[in-house]
C-alpha cells in the first residue's frame, strides 16, 4: 500500500525556519518525481515545489523561490522541504504528493500544518 | 502563470441530480488538465486526468471533457459522498496551477 506521511508540523515566528519531511513507503520512491502542495486555511491549493526522481532538477513557485529548498534522500525514501524566511502567508497545510505515471498527483499525504505567527 | 477559473463557486443540488462544473484556462493547456475532489479534513483525491480519463477506482458517474481552454467535470447522478469541493489543475506549464474550487453542496 502506498503511503506518504508528512512530519515537521510546527509554530514558527515570522522570519524563522522549519523543515518538513515526507516518508514514503509501498512503492519504489526513487522512480517517482515528488511535489509539495499547500493549502492556506479555508483556501485553495497551491503547488509549491517539485523534484525529479533522481533529485537532479527542482522547481519552485515564485512565491517561495529563494526561501524554500526541496530535496530528497532516496536511500531513506524521504522527501524534504526546508522553509526559511517564513511569512504569515506561508501558513498552510503542506501536502506531499507523488507524481504518478499519468503525470498527475495520484497519492497524497495527510498534510502537516505550518503556523507562522509571533 | 496559467490562471484557471472555476464556475460556479458553489453548486447547490440534491442527491440524484446532475452536476456540471466548469474550468476555464487563461491560455491553452491542451489536454493537460485534471480534476480533484477534496472533502473536509482530507487530502485531495485525483478523479480525472488528461481532461477525460478516470483515475483508478473512480466511479463511472464522474466524467470529464474539454481541451484547450474550456473543460467540464460532470457527475451524472450525485450520491451522498460526492458533496465536496472540486478543483481543476493544469500541468501544461510550471507552476502547476489550480482553480479556486467549486463546492458542491446539498440543497
Amino acid at each position: 500500500e502506498v503511503q506518504l506521511v508528512e512530519s515537521g508540523e510546527g509554530l514558527v515566528q515570522p522570519g524563522g525556519s522549519l523543515r518538513l519531511s515526507c516518508a514514503a513507503s509501498g512503492f519504489s520512491f526513487s522512480s517517482y518525481a515528488m511535489h509539495w502542495v499547500r493549502q492556506a486555511p479555508g483556501k485553495g491549493l497551491e503547488s509549491v515545489s517539485a523534484i525529479t526522481n533522481d533529485g537532479g532538477s527542482t522547481y519552485y513557485a515564485d512565491s517561495v523561490k529563494g526561501r524554500f529548498t526541496i530535496s530528497r534522500d532516496n536511500s531513506k525514501n524521504t522527501l524534504y522541504l526546508q522553509m526559511g524566511s517564513l511569512r504569515a502567508e506561508d501558513m498552510a497545510v503542506y501536502y506531499c504528493a507523488r507524481r504518478g505515471g499519468s503525470g498527475w498527483y495520484d497519492y497524497w499525504g495527510q498534510g502537516t500544518l505550518v503556523t507562522v505567527s509571533s | 502563470e496559467i490562471v484557471l477559473t472555476q464556475s460556479p463557486a458553489t453548486l447547490s443540488l440534491s442527491p440524484g441530480e446532475r452536476a456540471t462544473l466548469s474550468c476555464r484556462a487563461s491560455q491553452s493547456v491542451s489536454s493537460y488538465l485534471a480534476w480533484y475532489q477534496q472533502k473536509p479534513g482530507q487530502a485531495p483525491r485525483l478523479l480525472i486526468y488528461d481532461a477525460s480519463n478516470r483515475a483508478t477506482g473512480i466511479p463511472a458517474r464522474f466524467s470529464g471533457s474539454g481541451s484547450g481552454t474550456d473543460f467540464t467535470l460532470t457527475i451524472s447522478s450525485l450520491e451522498a459522498e460526492d458533496f465536496a469541493v472540486y478543483y481543476c489543475q493544469q500541468r501544461s506549464i510550471w507552476p502547476r496551477t489550480f482553480g479556486q474550487g467549486t463546492k458542491v453542496e446539498i440543497k
